[in-house]
């Protein structure tokens, strides 16, 4: 079975510029979690969503954007670009809000 | 912001012996959670922990947790250099669904 699959692995932008990135969560898992990894760091929460409604924010700037469609994949988008949103970005899928999550192998973003 | 903090920060042993990783967490929490991530890689999840549970075991890991001082161990008996990675402890805050919120994490090396 394929577990969490997110693209693209890796990508460089430069500040300014806009990204989206894409997250298929495990067939079956109704909700997805996006994770922001900055090196050295452990993982910060940045939105879940479930059934296709936002169930939760973190602390991130408007410019943090996601968005869940009816197969239940979803895309995170980052418009406005900082130096310090290069980062590993992970998704996590789950069959419930309070589940097990399973994360996929990120997406690595260098914003230059 | 962090919740969980790891204690040590890095830890280096030797092949067969045994490595006991701290966590300490500042709110009540719905349950805690370990995780291992590969250089830079996905996040594996390896065991999980209800706030109403003392003591889990799976495979070589055990897991403890003590609600009245807020923190938690990891214990990896008879390691292996393939546990060589990053170790996290995560916490699901009370009535935060599965929102969770990581600690910086432990550099484990097991040298062969």
């Amino acid at each position: 079975d394929a577990g969490v699959t997110q693209s693209p692995t890796h990508l460089i932008k430069t500040r300014g510029q806009q990204v989206t990135l894409r997250c298929s969560p495990i067939s079956g898992h109704k909700s997805v979690s996006w994770y922001q990894q900055v090196l050295g760091q452990g993982p910060q929460f940045i939105f879940q969503y479930y059934e296709k409604e936002e169930r939760g924010r973190g602390n991130f700037p408007d410019r943090f954007s996601a968005r869940q469609f009816p197969n239940y994949s979803s895309e995170l988008n980052v418009n406005a670009l900082l130096l310090g949103d290069s980062a590993l970005y992970l998704c996590a899928s789950s069959l419930a809000p309070n589940g097990e999550l399973f994360f996929g192998e990120g997406s690595r973003l260098t914003v230059l | 912001s962090q919740q969980g903090e790891e204690d040590p920060q890095a830890l280096s042993i030797q092949e067969g012996e045994n490595a006991t990783m701290n966590c300490s967490y500042k709110t009540s929490i719905n349950n805690l959670q370990w995780y291992r991530q590969n250089s830079g890689r996905g996040l594996v999840h390896l065991i999980l922990i209800r706030s109403n549970e003392r003591e889990k075991h799976s495979g070589r890991l055990r897991v403890t947790l003590d609600t009245s001082k807020k923190s938690s161990s990891l214990l990896i008996t008879a390691s292996r250099a393939a546990d060589t990675a990053s170790y996290f402890c995560a916490t699901v805050p009370t009535g935060a669904n599965s929102k969770l919120t990581f600690g910086k994490g432990i550099t484990l090396s097991v040298r062969p």
